[in-house]
């Protein structure tokens, strides 16, 4: 079945450092990626996604491209800011097998704490 | 708009009691998802409603009882729940259909703690 795995948090960074969060998937077909953000206390927000290969999603600085060779969607920022601290989950929509919708499989999610 | 309503914020409910969760979303999307998700953990699928109906009820107990009264409006009846359904309820939804990426937005969540 389809899988999505994520890298052990917490990562923790200061302030304008360079963000990777790395994700790799496992499904067939043609899933779309997504990278979601949960501020604490909140619901999850979209950050971003990519719906076939060889995409970039961005968003508020972050990126992400579609890769279909090696099963990536690795998430990026160039510099982090104390804002940016959140619980960051990647999750892939499998192809429609049931009418009307599409299951999301999310990875465990990355907690990721900035310092000033 | 991409904006998905959750009430209330917050719920404290006794195990004998019987509270609903309500959820609204305007951007005409035909298909609506319920999530629990525990602390540091990832939102887990309970129910979808596609075109106003069940689709999927993930093996939950009888005391959730789903219920989509239109297409934009989903609510959640609980009813003698146990400590550990303590949870932040999500609701969610996408535009639906056959095709599309199937993007779900979700709501800002209810926090619910059972007594």
């Amino acid at each position: 079945g389809n899988s999505v795995t994520q890298m052990e948090g917490p990562v923790t960074l200061s302030e304008e450092a360079f963000l990777t969060i790395n994700c790799t998937y496992t499904a067939t077909g043609y899933p779309s990626l997504f990278w979601y953000v949960q501020y604490p206390g909140e619901g999850l927000q979209l950050l971003l996604k990519a719906t076939k290969a060889d995409d970039k999603g961005s968003n508020k600085g972050f990126e992400a491209t579609y890769r279909k060779e090696t099963t990536s969607f690795h998430l990026e920022k160039g510099s982090v800011q104390v804002s940016d601290s959140a619980v960051y989950f990647c999750a892939l929509s499998g192809e429609n097998r049931e009418t009307g919708f599409q299951k999301l499989v999310f990875g465990t999610g990355t907690r990721l704490l900035v310092s000033p | 708009d991409t904006e998905v309503t959750q009430t209330p914020k917050h719920l404290v409910m006794g195990m004998t009691n019987k509270k609903s969760l309500k959820c609204e979303q305007h951007m005409g999307h035909r298909a609506m998802y319920w999530y629990k998700q525990k602390a540091k953990k990832p939102p887990e699928l309970m129910f979808v409603y596609s075109y106003e109906k069940l689709s999927i009820n993930e093996s939950v107990p009888s005391r959730f009882s789903p219920e989509c009264p239109n297409s934009s409006l989903l609510n959640l009846h609980l009813h003698a729940l146990q400590p550990e359904d303590s949870a932040l309820y999500l609701c969610a939804s996408s535009q639906g259909g056959t095709g599309g990426s199937g993007t779900q937005y979700f709501g800002p969540g209810t926090r619910l703690l059972v007594l």
